[in-house]
């Protein structure tokens, strides 16, 4: 098992650019969610699904997008980037089946720099 | 909002003394998990802990939660230089949405 992939790794865009930031689980889980990480900051949920077909909106969603694709896969989009978006970006997916588990699996992420 | 707040923001001790970070929650919380992150990695889970009062030990890790379900903590005993990292609480209120604290990054010294 692959567990939660990220694609790309590594970014850079210039402002106004656009990109899709992808990311897959094989965990068959339900939730999944999208966070960044900016120094001191901790990390912040962006949006996140809570099963296929649904999406929410996090704590800092203004200027992101998402899909929740299938059970698998879950993008986000950035439609006209900003310097202030420069950041690492994680993805990470939970079970949420009886038992009240609450562990996150989260991907490698992806460094993304808007100059 | 929900808020977590986690101090200290940095901790610099010398190998083998011991460590604590301190996790504090705006809202009563359902559950509460603690995750390391390794420099340059990703957040890993370490533990949830779900009951009032509740102490969970990991080898030198211990964690606690507080009778109100407000606060939490991780304790390590005689550090070492494989516990470099980032520590991070993460508050859930029951739904989907978890909030993490700042993290507390911790540096040893050999």
């Amino acid at each position: 098992n692959a567990g939660v992939t990220q694609t790309p790794k590594f970014q850079v865009l210039k402002t106004g650019q656009s990109m899709t930031l992808q990311c897959a689980q094989d965990m068959n889980h339900n939730s999944m969610y999208w966070y960044r990480q900016d120094p001191g900051m901790g990390l912040r949920l962006i949006y996140y699904s809570a099963s296929e077909g649904t999406t929410d909106k996090g704590e800092v969603p203004n200027g992101y997008n998402v899909s929740r694709l299938n059970k698998r896969e879950f993008s986000l989009r950035l439609e006209s980037a900003a310097p202030s978006q420069t950041s690492v970006y994680f993805c990470a997916s939970r079970s949420t089946g009886h038992g009240g588990n609450y562990e996150q699996y989260f991907g490698p992420g992806t460094r993304l720099t808007v100059t | 909002g929900q808020q977590v707040m986690q101090i200290p923001q940095y901790q610099h001790v010398q190998e083998g003394e011991d460590f604590t970070t301190y996790c504090n929650s705006s809202t009563t919380l359902s559950n509460i998990q603690w995750y390391k992150q390794r420099p340059g990695g990703h957040p890993v889970f370490l533990i949830q802990l779900v009951k009032s009062g509740e102490v969970k030990k990991q080898k030198r890790l211990t964690f606690q939660f507080g009778e109100a379900k407000k606060n939490s903590s991780l304790h390590i005993t005689a550090t070492q230089t494989t516990d470099v990292g980032t520590y991070f609480c993460a508050g859930n209120t029951g739904g989907f949405k978890t909030i993490f604290g700042a993290g507390t990054r911790l540096f040893v010294k050999a």
